[in-house]
């Protein structure tokens, strides 16, 4: 079966400090990778999107950046953290071409800079 | 993608049907509906899709109108645990599914 992790599970940071976010998949291969970020009280935002190795698009212009350095592998990066980035974030991945789009969802991790 | 317009917020009794609507009024022709929902401090959970007829499974129903300009997700006898915040989602088949805010449905005892 297939499972999702992301670690860690909570963070808290300085502002201006580095930040590295990882996420694994097992048991399944080639999968369609996502991170969202939920700031307190809103909606979950796409903030990148992957399809394959070193392929990744950005959805929103920010100071972070995302890599996918093996298949089954999404790390979610910043040089610099600012107090606009504490959030909830989540690792979600899928099968290109399944009808029903379903995207799984990591625990997440609960970013908090300071 | 289109986008969705749903209700900020719903209540419902323990054991009644929760019926919650959402508008896509400019959703195309490849686009599905799709229906996630989640609990405080959880990622999303995928409920229920469909394109043009009415679906069901073990968790929900989701019955699209005609025109498909709107549909209403049905879960028929509403527990505790079903308190969560509920998104309607339309996308093509492309795996990118864009979030709103959201319907926070609060089921009461």
């Amino acid at each position: 079966s297939q499972t999702i992790h992301q670690w860690p599970a909570t963070l808290v940071q300085p502002v201006g400090s580095p930040l590295s976010l990882e996420c694994t998949v097992e048991g399944t291969s080639n999968p369609n990778l996502y991170w969202y970020r939920q700031a307190a009280g809103r909606g979950l935002q796409l903030l990148f999107y992957s399809i394959g190795i070193d392929q990744i698009s950005s959805e929103v212009p920010q100071n972070l950046s995302a890599s996918r350095p093996q298949d089954r592998q999404f790390i979610l990066s910043s040089k610099k953290l600012l107090l606009s980035d504490s959030g909830f974030y989540l690792c979600a991945w899928s099968v290109l071409g399944q009808p029903s789009n379903e995207q799984f969802f990591g625990p997440g991790t609960r970013l908090t800079v300071l | 993608d289109a986008k969705t317009t749903q209700p900020p917020s719903m209540d419902c009794a323990e054991g009644r049907a929760a019926n919650l609507p959402c508008n896509h009024s400019t959703i195309s022709g490849n686009e599905y509906v799709y229906w996630y929902r989640q609990i405080h401090s959880q990622g999303p959970q995928y409920i229920i899709h469909g394109l043009k007829n009415n679906e069901t499974n073990e968790m929900a129903s989701l019955i699209i109108t005609e025109d498909r300009k709107s549909s209403t997700l049905i879960l028929p006898h509403a527990t505790l645990r079903d308190t969560a915040v509920y998104y309607c989602i339309v996308s093509s088949n492309t795996g990118k599914l864009i979030f709103g805010q959201g319907t926070t449905l609060q089921v009461k005892p």
